[in-house]
């Protein structure tokens, strides 16, 4: 069984500029959630994805936002870049009815120059 | 605002000893309560959960204790080895609604050998 895999691992961006990160859930998840994590922080709650559909937001601008595909894969994608944005990014996936069990993948670590 | 306060931020424990970290929530609409481990460069590990409808689970070496009326929980670690050696996070949710984990700020844990 392959866990969640995320990609890039690493990634330099400029201030202004777009990015997209990938997450691939578990076998078997439907439900993938991404995670914001500051250095020293815990993670923070950015959306859920559940059958395509954005089902739940945490407290970020429009400016970040994402999509969920038929094959429960995801991507998060984050506009006009601000240093502040510089942090790991974490996917999550969980499984049906896993009342709320989520696994996370390794993460891709965004430097905003 | 902060929904869930993390003690201590960082601990340091002999080898064999046990290892306490403690968690504090707000909202009494929390229903799930999870333990995570994340070394460096890594994603955050799931460990333990609990329910409310409990005051203790044990997995192994790792214990979770629960006190509703008090609205805070605690993960002991048993027989603490340098491998427990990592970063701490106590989580909680709602498994009513989008999956989205509150996590505490973190507990640096080191474990002399």
């Amino acid at each position: 069984e392959t866990g969640v895999t995320q990609s890039p691992t690493h990634l330099i961006k400029t201030r202004g500029q777009q990015v997209t990160l990938r997450c691939s859930s578990q076998s078997g998840h439907n439900t993938v959630s991404w995670y914001q994590q500051a250095l020293g922080q815990g993670p923070q709650f950015i959306f859920q994805y559940y059958r395509e559909e954005e089902n739940g937001r945490g407290n970020f601008p429009p400016r970040f936002s994402g999509l969920q595909f038929p094959n429960y894969s995801s991507e998060l994608n984050v506009n006009a870049l601000e240093l502040d944005d510089s942090a790991l990014y974490l996917c999550a996936s969980s499984a049906p009815r896993a009342y709320n069990e989520q696994f996370f993948g390794p993460g891709t670590r965004l430097t905003v120059l | 605002q902060q929904q869930v306060k993390q003690s201590p931020q960082s601990l340091i424990v002999q080898k064999g000893g046990i290892s306490i970290i403690n968690c504090a929530y707000e909202n009494t609409a929390f229903d799930y309560f999870p333990w995570y481990q994340q070394f460096p460069g890594k994603g955050p590990a799931l460990l333990i959960a609990i329910r409310p409808d409990v005051s203790e689970k044990k997995e192994g070496r790792f214990t979770i204790s629960f006190n509703k009326s008090a609205k805070q929980f605690s993960l002991h670690i048993m027989d603490s080895q340098p491998g427990d050696s990592a970063t701490y996070f106590c989580a909680a949710s709602k498994t009513q609604g989008a999956q989205k984990l509150v996590f505490g700020q973190g507990t640096r844990l080191t474990i002399n050998p």
